[in-house]
């Protein structure tokens, strides 16, 4: 099945610890993002990229990396430098034209820090 | 970062009760979209508006790309216990590729 899908579900970290969440495509698409979403609040851009080997920072990426060696791969590192990571985090990817940018979602990793 | 006013924050309705919530932004967008969201689950995609004006349905839900390019609307027809969730509104600026999300409206359905 053509998707994308996000690993693991669950995640539990030490405080100081750094983590990496998962996020792969199969749908050919160029862009990919990262966001994070907190309980009230709408979802917020960590980092996206558009091509490979290329990334820019959104709105809230202190304390986050993320790397696109691969068109289908987009995995994020909560750093320990991330003052409050506990969250939802969710992955999307799209197609880029100047037409449409329609942005489909992963099921979402659920961090927590104990 | 700028973010999108939606409202209402959250609904109450009865069982084939319709429904209607709305997205306005002080800046011009030329995309919009209208995602659900289940408890601990990814965004769902349900309509994409491309043009001024456009209004496009997809079963019970119809939604509007308002004429001035800064708002939205999303209606529900005759809701049914499966349409409760938090629906999202999201536009995209001319001068950028990201998203901006509003805060989410959430929908309880009493069958």
């Amino acid at each position: 099945d053509g998707g994308i899908t996000q690993s693991p579900k669950y995640l539990f970290r030490k405080e100081g610890q750094n983590v990496t969440l998962s996020c792969e495509q199969n749908l050919n698409h160029d862009a990919m993002y990262w966001y994070r979403q907190d309980p009230g609040q709408g979802l917020r851009l960590i980092y996206y990229s558009q091509i490979v080997n290329d990334f820019q920072k959104g709105d809230i990426a202190e304390g986050y990396s993320v790397s696109r060696e691969k068109k289908e791969s987009f995995p994020l590192t909560v750093t320990s430098a991330q003052k409050n990571p506990t969250a939802f985090y969710l992955c999307a990817s799209s197609m880029v034209t100047e037409a449409q940018d329609t942005q489909y979602f992963g099921p979402g990793t659920r961090l927590t820090v104990l | 970062g700028q973010q999108l006013n939606q409202s209402p924050q959250s609904m109450f309705i009865q069982e084939g009760e319709d429904v209607s919530m709305n997205c306005t932004s002080s800046s011009i967008f030329n995309t919009w979209l209208w995602y659900k969201q289940d408890p601990g689950e990814g965004p769902v995609l349900l309509i994409a508006l491309y043009k001024a004006g456009e209004l496009t349905s997809n079963g019970r839900l119809t939604a509007q790309f308002g004429i001035t390019r800064k708002d939205s609307f999303l209606n529900i027809s005759a809701s049914i216990p499966s349409d409760v969730g938090i629906y999202f509104c999201a536009g995209q600026l001319r001068s950028q590729g990201n998203l901006i999300f509003g805060k989410g409206t959430k929908l309880s359905v009493k069958p």
